[in-house]
């Protein structure tokens, strides 16, 4: 079955530490790569997004992720994290361009100020 | 364009009631995907619908259900409520045809005492 998996539930860091969540997606075919993220009491919002091109997608907020084919994996990277980058991070695939979008279940970001 | 909006924001019911949430979508998108959201499990696929006709369900037992209307405003019934049932219930709002991201709502919380 098609599946997405985010390897850390629950991340803590201190301000201006580097941030990397892993994500990892089950599926050979071509897909549509997402990283949303809710802030506490929010809605999700799109962080970034891949659909081709350029593997390095950048997003808000100074987030930028990579995806790598060979891998099946699409990281959240931030080189300096501020305490309101609190909050919670999904990775989400659409396996085709009319399918249902997969996530992840989500890694708890908590940075300590 | 106005967002996605989700009716009632927040709802109370005993077990076994049933209860019947709202998702009007963003103008023009003619797909609307329903998932349910709790701690640990992150998003679950509920069901996704696409111009009144259900394109995908997710693994849900039958007491979820779901129809669109003409005017691609979308419902979610529960029947016979549990206690497990209690979660935010998520709308996205999608039109295919662009390749956009889908755009979430705000969420129903339902809290099943």
């Amino acid at each position: 079955a098609q599946s997405v998996s985010q390897h850390n539930h629950h991340v803590i860091l201190s301000e201006a530490a580097s941030l990397e969540l892993g994500c990892n997606y089950s599926y050979g075919g071509t897909v549509n790569l997402f990283w949303y993220v809710q802030y506490p009491g929010q809605h999700l919002q799109l962080l970034l997004k891949y659909f081709s091109g350029d593997p390095l997608v950048k997003g808000i907020k100074g987030f930028e992720a990579e995806f790598i084919k060979s891998k099946f994996s699409f990281n959240l990277r931030k080189p300096s994290v501020q305490w309101s980058d609190t909050a919670e991070y999904f990775c989400a695939v659409i396996p085709n361009r009319d399918d249902k979008i997969i996530f992840g279940k989500g890694t708890r970001l908590h940075i300590l100020p | 364009k106005a967002g996605v909006t989700q009716t009632p924001r927040y709802l109370i019911k005993t077990r076994g009631q049933q209860v019947t949430l709202s998702c009007s979508p963003i103008s023009g998108h003619r797909s609307v995907s329903w998932y349910q959201q709790t701690p640990g499990q992150g998003l679950q696929f509920l069901f996704e619908y696409f111009s009144e006709t259900q394109r995908n369900k997710g693994n849900f037992p039958g007491r979820f259900s779901g129809r669109q209307f003409s005017n691609s405003r979308s419902e979610m019934n529960v029947s016979t409520l549990e206690l497990g049932d209690s979660a935010l219930y998520l709308c996205a709002s999608i039109d295919p045809t662009s390749g956009s991201p889908p755009v979430f709502g705000p969420g129903t919380r339902l809290t099943v005492l």
